[in-house]
């Protein structure tokens, strides 16, 4: 079955550092590839997502690059801000109606 | 403000209580989904509906029981629950099933004491 794998957290960076959050899955068929973002005290957001392979996914400062011969989709942000503390879900798509969710990664940015 | 709201916020229940989740959304979605959020768990998808009607039931137990009376309301009927059924249950709505995008309510938060 279809399955992601998140690097599990915490994460604590200094604000302005550089983020990775490692994403792989494991999926049949060419599936969609997501992140999604979860602030504290609110429901998930969607903040980036691919649909297919070598696809590039980007909003607010964060990327996401669809790597088909890694099954990989890692998370990165060039300079991460205390605002940017949340929990960070990867998911995936496939061909049934089903989001996949990884565990979530939680970031800690200090000021 | 993601067009879906939850109510309550948080909740706390004796085993032998019966309460309900609720969920609304006024997107135009014509499918709605309750997930359930553990700790170090992933994200587990409970129930799906589309068009009110239940497309999907991941092998939850029956001391959980939706209901979708129209498009814009589902709830989650709670009764006989288990410590280990303490958790944030998240509402979502996506325009159609197997649509990518869904958008996420708040959550309710659950303890089961």
């Amino acid at each position: 079955g279809d399955s992601v794998t998140q690097m599990e957290g915490p994460v604590t960076l200094s604000e302005e550092a550089f983020l990775t959050i490692n994403c792989t899955y494991t999926a049949t068929g060419y599936p969609s590839l997501f992140w999604y973002v979860q602030y504290p005290g609110e429901g998930l957001q969607l903040l980036l997502k691919a649909t297919k392979a070598d696809d590039k996914g980007s909003n607010k400062g964060f990327e996401a690059t669809y790597r088909k011969e890694t099954t990989s989709f890692h998370l990165e942000k060039g300079s991460v801000q205390v605002s940017d503390s949340a929990v960070y879900f990867c998911a995936l798509k496939s061909s049934g109606d089903k989001l996949t969710f990884g565990t979530g990664t939680r970031l800690a940015v200090r000021p | 403000e993601t067009g879906v709201t939850q109510t309550p916020r948080h909740l706390v229940m004796g085993m032998t209580n019966k309460k309900s989740l609720k969920c609304e959304q006024h997107l135009g979605h014509n499918a709605m989904y309750w997930y359930k959020q553990s700790a170090k768990k992933p994200l587990e998808l409970m129930f799906v509906y589309s068009l009110e009607e239940r497309v999907e039931n991941n092998s939850v137990p029956s001391r959980f029981s939706p209901e979708c009376p129209n498009s814009s309301h589902l709830f989650l009927h709670l009764h006989t629950l288990q410590p280990e059924d303490s958790a944030l249950y998240l509402c979502a709505s996506s325009r159609r099933t197997g649509y990518t995008e869904a958008f996420f309510g708040q959550g309710t938060r659950l303890t089961v004491v």
